[in-house]
């Protein structure tokens, strides 16, 4: 099992929608949690973190995080077609000196 | 304050060549992380550097190789190059000195190999 992983999408909601991203992680990861966006072409930039049980809200974003399921996902409300980019998942690795680690992220579409 | 600078940003080589890549980190920054990123696999870690040694390594070949200055400017090399090496190599720094949680990136070197 890989330590993180992410359905590829694409994920095309409408403008103004809720978008769902979902990220499941291995028993292997420690417990910080992170997002990143990637519009084509740029680099990744960190959009939120999440190091405990529940939700973190931040603007239009909210990050939710389930140790229970070992999943964690991030909602963007009122989704615009600026929000299309593609959304990285990532994890610390546990162990040693902290290693960050991203799944293969999300592309996600937003369609006026 | 300058963003993370990497260079070149394009490089074309060929099979059984050897190429360098520049990364100089924010000024303060310590930890340097190296990534490769490619359409199949997504961001691979290559390894992370602070303060002039390698902290941590991913699962690459030899052939990859990285090292760090005492101003934190870091440098990889691939040697003996394949066209599987192709891809868009990004480097991260980071401000926190135990941990490499939240990264700034440069905008990458894209290499092709052929």
């Amino acid at each position: 099992q890989k330590e993180v992983e992410q359905n590829s999408g694409p994920l095309s909601v409408p403008e103004g929608a809720i978008a769902s991203l979902n990220c499941t992680y291995s028993d292997r990861v420690s417990q910080s949690f992170f997002w990143y966006r990637q519009y084509s072409g740029k680099s990744p930039e960190l959009i939120m973190s999440i190091y405990s049980n529940g939700d973190k809200e931040d603007g239009r974003f909210t990050a939710q995080l389930n140790k229970a399921s070992q999943y964690v996902s991030l909602l963007i409300r009122d989704s615009q077609p600026s929000d299309s980019a593609t959304y990285l998942c990532a994890v610390i690795l546990s162990g040693g000196y902290n290693k960050l680690i991203f799944g293969a992220g999300t592309r996600l579409a937003v369609h006026p | 304050k300058a963003g993370v600078t990497q260079t070149p940003r394009y490089l074309i080589k060929t099979r059984g060549q050897q190429v360098t890549l520049s990364c100089s980190p924010i000024s303060g920054h310590r930890s340097v992380s190296w990534y490769q990123q490619t359409p199949g696999q997504g961001l691979q870690f290559l390894f992370e550097y602070f303060s002039e040694t390698q902290r941590n390594k991913g699962n690459f070949p030899g052939r990859f190789s990285g090292r760090q200055f005492s101003n934190s400017r870091s440098e990889m090399n691939v040697s003996t190059l394949e066209l599987g090496d192709s891809a868009l190599y990004l480097c991260a720094s980071s401000p926190w000195e135990g941990s490499n949680e939240k990264l700034f990136f440069g905008s990458g070197t894209q290499l092709s190999v052929l």
